[in-house]
């Protein structure tokens, strides 16, 4: 079983900070997605990632997939209050998604 | 339509009951999925079909569950003499074959008492 270790758990900040998120496995990924989730909502895919060290931007958020496809992070920069979730990573391919643990995102204003 | 939908999006039962979820995916998608979230956690998986047939179901805890896509649409999954335990949201996603990355519904939140 492929299992996906998130962390921080938790996190809780002030508008303006700064942040980072990672996801670690053992196994290695033919691609990693990660996900933001809001209460009552099925989670939203932010990004996918397939290569070895590929960093991808989307705004404020930079993704970045590990050289050995292992683990991946997540930054934000200035975080906001609409960044507020629970943020996953899944990994595995097309046939079978394998979500971690989650890290759940608060921004207060 | 433009989004999955899920129906209910709330049951509550009592335990040992007969339960139906559907889900209706995105038009055109072959690949659909259940997956199961408790609070605070990640989704777990379930069942994957691509089209009619169930490419994957290792993840059915058990055999009081079951799920189905007769016509390779809609899916409707059952679960038979409810537990407790089986409280959960149950989501579905769908996807396109040559896509990664799933569309989720808004789930359906199953609550046994």
């Amino acid at each position: 079983t492929q299992l996906l270790e998130q962390s921080p758990q938790f996190l809780s900040i002030q508008e303006g900070e700064n942040l980072t998120v990672y996801c670690n496995s053992s196994s290695v990924f033919s691609s990693l997605q990660w996900y933001r989730q809001e209460p009552g909502e099925g989670p939203v895919l932010l990004v996918t990632v397939v290569t070895g060290g590929e960093v991808k931007k989307l705004k404020r958020l930079t993704f970045q997939f590990g050289d050995a496809r292992k683990d991946s992070s997540l930054h934000i920069t200035a975080a906001q209050p609409g960044d507020t979730g629970l943020y996953l990573c899944a990994g595995g391919g097309y046939q079978k998604v394998t979500f971690g643990t989650g890290t759940k995102l608060q921004v207060i204003p | 339509g433009a989004g999955v939908s899920q129906t209910p999006s709330n049951k509550v039962t009592e335990k040992g009951k007969y339960v139906e979820l559907r889900c209706d995916p995105i038009s055109g998608h072959t690949a659909l999925y259940w997956y199961r979230q408790s609070l605070g956690q990640g989704p777990e998986f379930l069942i994957y079909f691509q089209g009619t047939g169930a490419a994957d179901d290792s993840g059915l805890p058990n055999d009081r569950f079951f799920a189905v896509r007769p016509e390779g649409s809609v899916s409707t999954l059952k679960i038979q003499r409810t537990e407790r335990g089986d409280s959960a949201v149950y989501l579905c996603a769908s996807s396109r074959h040559s896509n990664y990355g799933y569309t989720f519904g808004s789930g359906t939140r199953l609550t046994v008492v």
